[in-house]
């Protein structure tokens, strides 16, 4: 079975300041991630995914993620904080990109400071 | 892009009502949906799987006959809560898979509130 963790339940940044969400992975079979963002009372919107191709994910909104199978992560970064990226982040695994549901991690919530 | 339309948005019923929700894709076929659940800043738990054509699959844990699901139709799946209760407020959401690849389409959420 799979599943993800993320570290930390709420991240708080200056505007301007890098992000970083972590998310750490477990399967047994070579995985397929993503981030998930979403807006209070809204479904997810795809940030980015890895599908085993480049481990360098770049996504939408200036964000990015590095698949490292050496220390079964996914961490999402983002150089600079903007205020509109105060939302929830969700990491999620699936083991095949599509027939099977995804199983998310517990969230992250990210707070920008101005 | 693939869309899925999930409605209503919010409803609020009171208790031992039964409410239905519904998710259309929009310009392609869902031949499978998945139901999630998410209370108060929580994440998403998968309530079911719904398949066009055949019975849901319920992850352990989840009443049947108090959630029921139908997907009659290659564009149209559906929720109903029956008999609700002020412990089924929740916020509920579908995810339609794009397949090759193509990741994961999502409702934009139902927030059920049961008085």
């Amino acid at each position: 079975a799979q599943s993800v963790t993320q570290l930390g339940s709420h991240v708080s940044v200056s505007e301007g300041a890098l992000v970083l969400l972590r998310c750490n992975y477990s399967s047994s079979v070579p995985p397929y991630l993503f981030w998930y963002v979403q807006y209070p009372n809204q479904g997810l919107q795809l940030l980015l995914k890895y599908t085993s191709a480049a481990t360098l994910v770049k996504g939408i909104n200036g964000f990015e993620a590095e698949f490292k199978k050496s220390e079964t992560s996914f961490h999402l970064t983002k150089p600079s904080a903007h205020m509109s990226d105060a939302a929830e982040y969700f990491c999620a695994v699936s083991l095949n990109s599509g027939n099977t549901p995804l199983v998310f991690g517990k969230g992250t919530r990210l707070s920008v400071i101005a | 892009g693939a869309v899925v339309s999930q409605h209503p948005s919010r409803v609020i019923c009171k208790s031992g009502t039964s409410v239905k929700i519904e998710c259309r894709s929009l310009d392609f076929q869902a031949t499978t949906m998945f139901w999630y659940r998410q209370f108060p800043k929580q994440s998403l738990m998968l309530m079911a799987t719904s398949n066009e054509g055949s019975k849901a699959t319920y992850e352990q844990g989840v009443e049947k006959d108090k959630f029921l699901i139908n997907h009659a139709s290659l564009t149209l799946s559906t929720l109903t809560v029956t008999s609700a209760h002020p412990e089924d407020s929740s916020f509920y959401i579908c995810s339609a898979p794009l397949g090759g690849g193509g990741g994961y389409t999502f409702g934009s959420g139902t927030r059920l509130t049961v008085v």
